[in-house]
């Protein structure tokens, strides 16, 4: 059982915006940063955002972090066959991290 | 730009102690703040196992922080991860990776160690 709770799968057809969401606690999302990672199958995860909304250089801006309270969000828009990923959230919480169970994003 | 690679026994039997040493390469180990290291079980999530700083500090998962140990050599540009009493739980992908407090980047490519 992970602390912070996404949602097992997502899809979307080619073109489609879809949105991963990934609720927490005042203790975690609530004041701490939150990170998203992509993991392409087979490969190791890969920084997507960081610090809420960040994207590091080379990230496209099709991908899209926010926050609100205790839930966090990654919107992906103009969804590619590229983007099938397993995707997870991450935070800090008393002194360790903590990541989200995953969700697997299918590109229809 | 920093490079990440795991080594260490792909097999572990129960009981014993699972040691893998991770070498960091394009950049100094004393440059960068934390270093950590990150397992994914077969089929499953991320989990989080702890990370060091160069200096020594350490923060362990809760979980796992009796049976782990993390240590850094400056002298090889190396870190370390040691987890004792293992079992069939502890099978999994073991990645190291630099960073702290959730932002992770770069990750290593991740070695299986399998616990039989």
């Amino acid at each position: 059982q992970s602390v912070l709770t996404q949602p097992p799968s997502v899809s979307g057809t080619p073109g489609q915006r879809v949105t991963i969401s990934c609720s927490g606690s005042s203790s975690n999302i609530g004041s701490n940063y939150v990170y998203w990672y992509q993991q392409l199958p087979g490969t190791a995860p890969k920084l997507l955002i960081y610090r809420d909304n960040q994207r590091p250089s080379g990230v496209p801006d099709r991908f899209s972090g926010s926050k609100s309270g205790t839930s966090a969000s990654l919107a992906i828009s103009g969804l590619r066959s590229e983007d099938e990923a397993d995707y997870y959230c991450a935070t800090w919480d008393d002194s360790h991290v903590v990541f989200g169970g995953g969700t697997k994003l299918t590109v229809l | 730009q920093v490079q990440l690679q795991e080594s260490g026994p792909g097999l572990v039997k129960p009981s014993g102690t699972l040691s893998l040493t991770c070498a960091v390469s394009g950049g100094s180990i004393s440059s960068y703040n934390w270093w950590c290291w990150v397992r994914q079980p077969p089929g499953k999530g991320l989990e989080w196992i702890g990370e060091i700083y160069h200096s020594g500090s350490t923060n362990y998962n809760p979980s796992l922080k009796s049976r782990v140990t993390m240590s850094v050599d400056e002298s090889t540009n190396q870190f370390s991860l040691k987890v004792t009493s293992v079992t069939a739980a502890d099978t999994a992908v073991y990645y190291c990776a630099r960073g702290g407090t959730g932002w992770i980047d770069p990750w290593g490519q991740g070695t299986l160690v399998t616990v039989s």
